[in-house]
């Protein structure tokens, strides 16, 4: 498994302003990627995070919502802009070990609450 | 039709009995299998992989897979009241490097 930290693990925000989510990984991974889960819902992908590139969306997520870098292969970033109440929810970032099996592993989520 | 359907539940056992979890998909070339664990508050745990038909144990959880049918399954034998909680069935389809989520079954073990 990895051992995947993430920071904040909870906020509160105002309406119109951004908060950036970090992503830390004990080891490097071969794949990084940010959900999204509203409460009472299962979770949702927002993008695949590439490393050296632009992300790969999901559909009905956009690069200026929700800008993610990953500079290296154990650490990633997802912005939250301009939010809204609708934003409040719980996301989370996954990996894929670099050379191992499919198997995803969570981090422990941040909680955002926007006022 | 959703990619990957689970009944919602609640699904509420006796502790000791055997807690049967059902998930179905749909991209019938989908190679990877998985069963996640989530607490109230916390993030997703995973219990178990399978890739191939038939059986796979760990401990007290039995992921049974039949592709044929496209059909997934987790029996949770011995019940323990720190089972309760939602399971989420996810699944690698044979195209992408994602892997899709159902919605989840809540799980309730009443003592």
């Amino acid at each position: 498994s990895a051992v995947i930290s993430q920071k904040p693990s909870r906020d509160i925000c105002q309406r119109g302003t951004s908060l950036t989510i970090q992503c830390q990984v004990d080891s490097q991974v071969t794949m990084m990627f940010w959900y999204r889960q509203q409460p009472g819902q299962s979770l949702t992908l927002i993008a695949t995070a590439n490393q050296g590139s632009e992300a790969t969306y999901e559909s009905g997520f956009v690069i200026d919502k929700f800008p993610i870098s990953r500079p290296n292969l154990t650490f990633s970033t997802l912005t939250v802009s301009n939010m809204s109440p609708e934003d409040s929810s719980i996301y989370l970032c996954s990996v894929s070990k670099q050379g191992g099996t499919d198997t995803q592993y969570f981090g422990p989520g941040t909680r955002l609450t926007v006022l | 039709q959703k990619e990957v359907e689970q009944n919602s539940g609640p699904l509420s056992v006796p502790e000791g009995a055997i807690a049967s979890l059902n998930c179905t998909y749909s991209d019938r070339g989908s190679q990877s299998f998985f069963w996640y664990r989530q607490y109230s508050g916390k993030s997703p745990e995973l219990i178990m992989s399978i890739y191939s038909n038939g059986d796979k144990e760990d401990g007290r959880f039995t992921a049974q897979l039949n592709k044929a049918s496209q059909y997934v399954s987790l029996l949770i034998r011995d019940s323990q009241p720190s089972d309760s909680a939602t399971y989420l069935c996810a699944v690698k389809g044979s195209s992408a490097s994602k892997i899709i989520f159902g919605s989840g079954t809540r799980l309730s073990i009443r003592p």
